[in-house]
């Protein structure tokens, strides 16, 4: 099992442009995450989903979008990037709410 | 906005010494959990905690939920350097399946 997968590792965006980040999970969970994570701090929820089809905000949604059309995957979608999204992006999944999260590596996104 | 805050937010300490990492809220979970997170990698977990009072050990790290499920501690014996690391609690509140993470508290053991 490759547990949870992200690409691309490290990315450069200019101001305005768009880009998709990619996560694949092979554990067949139902819920899926994606947070934020800026330097030394914590994790700030961006997205979730309980399941394929299902998807909610989390703390922190604006400049983003997701979507879930399988169990595996949850891209998430960044339209008009701005300096305010350089961070360290995660995925994460699990098979219940109350359950172990696994997260991936991590894409560490920079916007100039 | 819930919070779950950690404190201290960085802590160095010798090898060999103790100590005591505090997770706090005003909101009630329904489950914690204390991550570990190296340096350009993700989280990974060391412990849920779901009954207040609860108290669980791994090694020599003791984790405490608090009685009103509202606090969480994590107790390091005899630190060393393979400790280090950034330590974050993360919580669930009833009825949401969203996590909380808390500010985190960067911990650096010295040889």
């Amino acid at each position: 099992n490759a547990g949870v997968t992200q690409t691309p590792k490290f990315r450069i965006l200019k101001i305005g442009q768009s880009m998709t980040l990619q996560c694949t999970q092979d554990m067949n969970h139902n819920y899926m995450y994606w947070y934020r994570q800026d330097p030394g701090m914590g994790l700030k929820l961006i997205y979730y989903s309980v399941g394929a089809g299902i998807t909610d905000k989390g703390e922190v949604p604006n400049g983003y979008n997701v979507s879930r059309s399988t169990t595996e995957d949850f891209p998430l979608r960044l339209e008009l990037a701005a300096p305010s999204q350089t961070s360290v992006y995660f995925c994460a999944s699990g098979s219940s709410s109350y359950n172990e999260q696994f997260f991936g590596p991590g894409t560490r996104l920079t916007v100039l | 906005t819930q919070l779950l805050e950690q404190s201290p937010q960085f802590l160095s300490i010798q090898e060999g010494e103790n100590l005591t990492v505090y997770c706090n809220s005003s909101s009630v979970f329904s489950s914690l959990q204390w991550y570990r997170q190296e340096p350009g990698e993700g989280p990974v977990l060391l412990v849920t905690v779901v009954t207040g009072g609860e108290v669980k050990k791994l090694k020599r790290l003791t984790f405490q939920f608090g009685d009103a499920r509202k606090d969480s501690s994590l107790h390091i014996t005899a630190a060393q350097p393979g400790d280090t690391g950034l330590y974050l609690c993360a919580g669930v509140t009833s009825g949401t399946y969203k996590y909380i993470f808390g500010t985190g508290t960067r911990l650096k053991v010295l040889a």
